[in-house]
This record gives C-alpha cells, structure tokens and sequence, in this order.
C-alpha cells in the first residue's frame, strides 16, 4: 500500500491553462504539505494542512491554490500556468505534536513541465 | 536566502568506508534537525534526526552529530554499502513547524 500517493506523476501542459495535482494519504496523519523542488535542486514548503485547516501559507503566487476536503487529501490547483512553474511537486504528511511533526512522509513527486 | 547549505553536491565513497556529509545552518531558531535521503523517481524518505538538546543520535549505520556553537550537523554512514547511493537532503525545523531543507549531497558507493 502506497503511504502517500500524488498524481498525475508527469504533467505536460501549455502556459496559460489551469491544471490540478492530487495528493491521499492513508497514514491517518493529521497534517499534509505541499513542497516544490525546483530546479537548483531546494525543496520549499508551499502550504500545509492540518486537519483541513491551513496552518503554513508561504509566499507563493495567488495562481496556487491548496484545497484539503479532507484531512486525507491535499490537493494542488494552479491557474493559468507559466513557464516558471515547471518544477517536482512533493506532496507529503506527518502526525501532529511533538518532534514527530517533523518527520514528514513524502509522496512521489508530480513532475510539471510548462512549455 | 537559504538557511540550510549543504556545501558538497557530491561523496563518491569505496564500499565498507565511512561516508561523511555535512551541514550548515544559518538559523539559530531551528530546534530539530533531520537528515532524508532520496532516490532517483521517488520522494524523499525519513532517516534520521537529532533534537538540539542532543549531540549525537545513532541508528544502526547510521550517526548524526551536531555542533550548535558551530551550527553544523553531520551525518555518518558505516559501513556504507551500495544501497546509500542516492541524495541526502538535510532539513532544519523551527517553532513554526516548517522544514528549510539544504540542496542535496549526492553520494555513489563504489563497489
């Protein structure tokens, strides 16, 4: 059983449409994130969840937008895509209190390329 | 401005050696450090981590140090073995429960 699972694990798309990337976890955790890799290689924190609620909203462009129906699921909505926004999206979770919250358990990745 | 620098994007390492890879933080805020590794198509995975009230944690093959006067982690392997190959990430948590993540060291165990 796949602890945390993203798809699509490929995304090719043209600037300007709107695409989507789904995130489940079955792990029971209570908190989800949403981390991108670009392309020096540095993993940055996005948004995160917990138990549906937002908790972590870095600086990134209103074209993103997390949406949690539940606190298995994390989704990732971007509108109107630019070439900048080709990256490997990680989703991922973790149970809450404690130091535990920092071991966050990572999906695959969604690699995005925008041309 | 990256408070996590992991300064050496590669360790080639003979099998059975000792594999070093360091860390350098910025942030004197940061109250937990964790080391992942990753491999090529797949998510990072949990490895091990070290809480700053400690200096060393050990599992198994695996040691991780941390020096707080210095603001420098390090994470050994021994003995490593074919299946380290892959990149390590080291990441930094604060009190507002956000991972900074280093760059990367990538290592290769030779055989």
């Amino acid at each position: 059983d796949t602890a945390v699972s993203q798809t699509p694990k490929y995304l090719v798309t043209q600037m300007g449409n709107d695409k989507s990337i789904k995130c489940e976890q079955n792990l029971g955790h209570d908190t989800m994130y949403w981390y991108k890799q670009d392309s020096k290689k540095f993993l940055k924190i996005m948004f995160s969840y917990n138990n549906k609620e937002l908790i972590i909203n870095e600086t990134v462009p209103n074209r993103f937008s997390p949406k949690s129906p539940d606190k298995a699921h994390l989704n990732l909505h971007i509108n109107s895509l630019e070439l900048g926004d080709s990256a490997v999206y990680f989703c991922a979770s973790s149970p809450s209190g404690g130091a535990v919250f920092y071991e966050q358990y990572f999906g695959p990745g969604t690699r995005l390329t925008v041309t | 401005d990256q408070q996590v620098k992991q300064n050496s994007p590669s360790l080639s390492v003979q099998e059975g050696r000792i594999s070093i890879l360091n860390c350098d933080y910025t942030n004197s805020m940061f109250d937990y450090f964790l080391w992942y590794k990753k491999y090529p198509a797949e998510g990072p995975t949990f490895l091990i981590s070290i809480s700053s009230i400690k200096d060393k944690n050990e599992d198994g093959r695996f040691t991780v140090f941390l020096n707080k006067s210095a603001k420098h982690l390090s994470l050994h392997i021994v003995p490593s073995q074919p299946g380290d190959s892959a990149v390590y990430f080291c990441a930094a948590g604060d009190n507002d429960y956000k991972l900074s993540f280093g760059a990367g060291t990538t290592v290769t165990v030779r055989a």
